[in-house]
């Protein structure tokens, strides 16, 4: 099966960075992807890594390892709208040759003023 | 694009009731998801469908749950007879191809089983 750990809750202050981890535990790894889910809502997706290294997409950027089976999500210049549940999810490809999508449970941030 | 459409958004029902969600995946999307999120268990893949065939339904919990996708852009996903523990919320979710595409979610159908 698949292992993937990511913390269950973080709280961070209005204008300051936070970087939620995950790591994970995987044969057939095939990429890693962070969503977003406001409560209620769906996920939407926020980065995808595949190769080592960090992407950059404004105030979210998105690191991975596959060495370690680590990645990171950073949230620059943080805002109200940012308290949500971030999701890590590892792309594996299985003994067939399809790709299944197996998501950590989730991060949940709370932004203080 | 109206994005991927689930139907209905709420459902209650009583425990031995058959429920029937429904999902219409992004027009060009050839890969169809169905997963079920709970609180204890996170986000989980039910099955999936490129082409509208079955590739993966190894995340169907038991034989109560069944899902079809007749074309391209309708898909069902049945659980017959219902119990409590089937309440969660389940999307749906579409994407292009597996291998690169990202998932696209419905807004999902939050399940109530009495």
């Amino acid at each position: 099966g698949q292992n993937i750990d990511q913390p269950t809750e973080m709280t961070a202050t209005e204008g300051a960075i936070v970087q939620i981890n995950c790591t994970y535990q995987t044969s057939g790894f095939n990429g890693l992807f962070w969503y977003q889910q406001h409560a209620g809502e769906a996920p939407t997706f926020l980065s995808y890594n595949v190769l080592d290294g960090l992407e950059e997409k404004g105030r979210f950027s998105s690191f991975l390892s596959r060495s370690k089976g680590y990645s990171y999500l950073l949230l620059k210049e943080l805002q109200m709208k940012d308290s949500a549940s971030y999701l890590c999810a590892v792309r594996v490809i299985n003994q067939t040759g399809a790709n299944n999508l197996f998501f950590g449970t989730g991060t949940r941030l709370t932004v203080i003023p | 694009d109206a994005g991927v459409i689930q139907s209905p958004r709420h459902e209650v029902t009583e425990m031995g009731q058959e429920v029937t969600l429904r999902c219409k995946p992004i027009s060009g999307h050839d890969y169809l998801f169905w997963y079920r999120q709970t609180m204890m268990r996170g986000l989980e893949l039910l099955i999936y469908f490129n082409n509208n065939v079955p590739i993966d339904d190894s995340g169907m919990p038991e034989d109560r749950f069944s899902a079809k996708m007749p074309n391209a852009s309708f898909s069902t996903l049945k659980i017959q007879p219902s119990e409590p523990r089937d309440s969660a919320v389940y999307f749906c979710a579409s994407s292009r191809r597996t291998s690169v595409d990202t998932q696209y979610f419905g807004p999902g159908t939050r399940l109530t089983v009495l």
